[in-house]
Formats: C-alpha cells, structure tokens, sequence
C-alpha cells in the first residue's frame, strides 16, 4: 500500500523559506506513470495545487506562486520536495503531498495526512 | 486560470435522502473532473475521477456525471459517515484548480 508522509517545520518566520519533504513508501518513485505534487489549504479555506514533479524532474507550477517555488526530486532517498520564498502570514496552510497519474485523468489518488505551517514570528 | 464554482457551498440532509452537489468550470474541461471527499482534520480522499468513475473501494452510493462545464456529484442515500467536505477539481489544464467545497452537514 503506498503511503505519502510530509515532513518539515511546523512554524517558519516572515520572509523566510518552508521547505518540505515527503517520503514516499510502498511504491516507486520514479515510475513513468505518474507525477509527485504539493496542494495545500489555507485554515477554513479550499484548495490550492502548488506543483508538480515528474520522475525526470521536469515541473509544473501554479503561475500564482512560480516566482517563489520550487519542487525537486530524490529517487535515491524515495522523497520529494518543496520550497516555497519569502513566505508571509498568507503562506500558512495544511501542505499535503499527494500522488497524480501522468495521464489518463491526473487525479490524485494517494495523499499524505498533511502537516500545518504556520507563518508567524 | 479555470475557474471551478461549486453549489452550494454548504448544506444539511437527513439520513437517507438523496443529496446533489453541482460544480460549473469556467471552460469546457471534458470529463477532467475529479471529486474528492475530506472528512474533518484529515487528508482529501478520491471519490470520482474523469467525472463519473468510481474509484476504487467506494461505495457505490456515490456517483457523478456531467462533461463539459456542468458536472454533479450525487449521493443516493445518505450515511452518518458521509459528514464532510466535498471539493471539484478540473485536471484538464495547469494550474489544476479546485471548486471552493461544500461542506456537508447530518440533520
């Protein structure tokens, strides 16, 4: 069964960067068949996708936040990645990592349980 | 950027009844729409992917239909487990981009 677990710190200061892993067990990373993303959710608010990673390492980001993110992979260690810049009192959310087919319907099939970042000095 | 509308954004059901849930894309998106569930303090979970499949391991109370820019979610009869939020999300183009939920409530 494959599982996704996020991991990272739960309180980053204004301006500084989140970084994020999630270690992806029970299933391979680096298949062809799908891409690796970040989607996250402000406090009583919806979701947001913020990105995704192919087993290549090609990417794909929400315009909305491209100047400020970046997604990487590591297939030695199963894990993937976020970073998110300068980051304010808006950036605080769930962040979920979660698995999406590369094609077909990319829906995300598998998730993590999500971990809380709030922004805060 | 696709913009996705759900309706309504909350509602309350008895048990038993039969409950609809409609999500509108500012474009034709096919049948690129997903539906997922999320129960409180957790992690979405799939329920519907390319608009009317079930996903594996849910019941079958739930179904969806639509292509295009009109799509509807659909529980037949209502269970006390069914408390949640429920979110629409188009996959036909980047940025993927969710509906704004609809959250769920038991009478």
């Amino acid at each position: 069964q494959l599982q996704l677990q996020e991991s990272g710190p739960g309180l980053v200061n204004p301006s500084e960067t989140l970084s994020l892993t999630c270690t992806v067990s029970g299933g391979s990373i680096s298949s062809s068949l799908y891409y690796w993303g970040w989607i996250r959710q402000p406090p009583g608010k919806g979701l947001e996708w913020i990105g995704s990673v192919f087993y290549s390492g090609t990417t794909y980001y929400n315009p909305s936040l491209k100047t400020r993110v970046s997604i990487s992979l590591d297939t030695s260690k199963s894990q993937f990645s976020l970073r998110l810049s300068s980051v304010t009192a808006a950036d605080t959310a769930v962040y979920y990592c979660a698995r999406h087919s590369s094609s077909g319907y990319r829906d995300c099939d598998y998730w993590g349980h999500g971990t809380l970042v709030t922004v805060s000095s | 950027d696709i913009q996705m509308t759900q309706s309504p954004s909350s509602l309350s059901a008895s048990v038993g009844d039969r409950v609809i849930i409609t999500c509108r894309a500012s474009q034709s998106i096919s049948r690129y729409l997903n539906w997922y569930q999320q129960k409180p303090g957790k992690a979405p979970k799939l329920l519907i992917y390319a608009a009317s499949s079930l996903q594996s391991g849910v019941p079958s109370r739930f179904s969806g239909s639509g292509s295009g820019t009109y799509f509807t979610l659909t529980i037949s009869s209502l269970q006390p487990e069914d408390l949640a939020s429920y979110h629409c999300q188009q996959s036909y183009s980047t940025p993927y981009t969710f509906g704004q939920g609809t959250k769920l409530e038991i009478k």
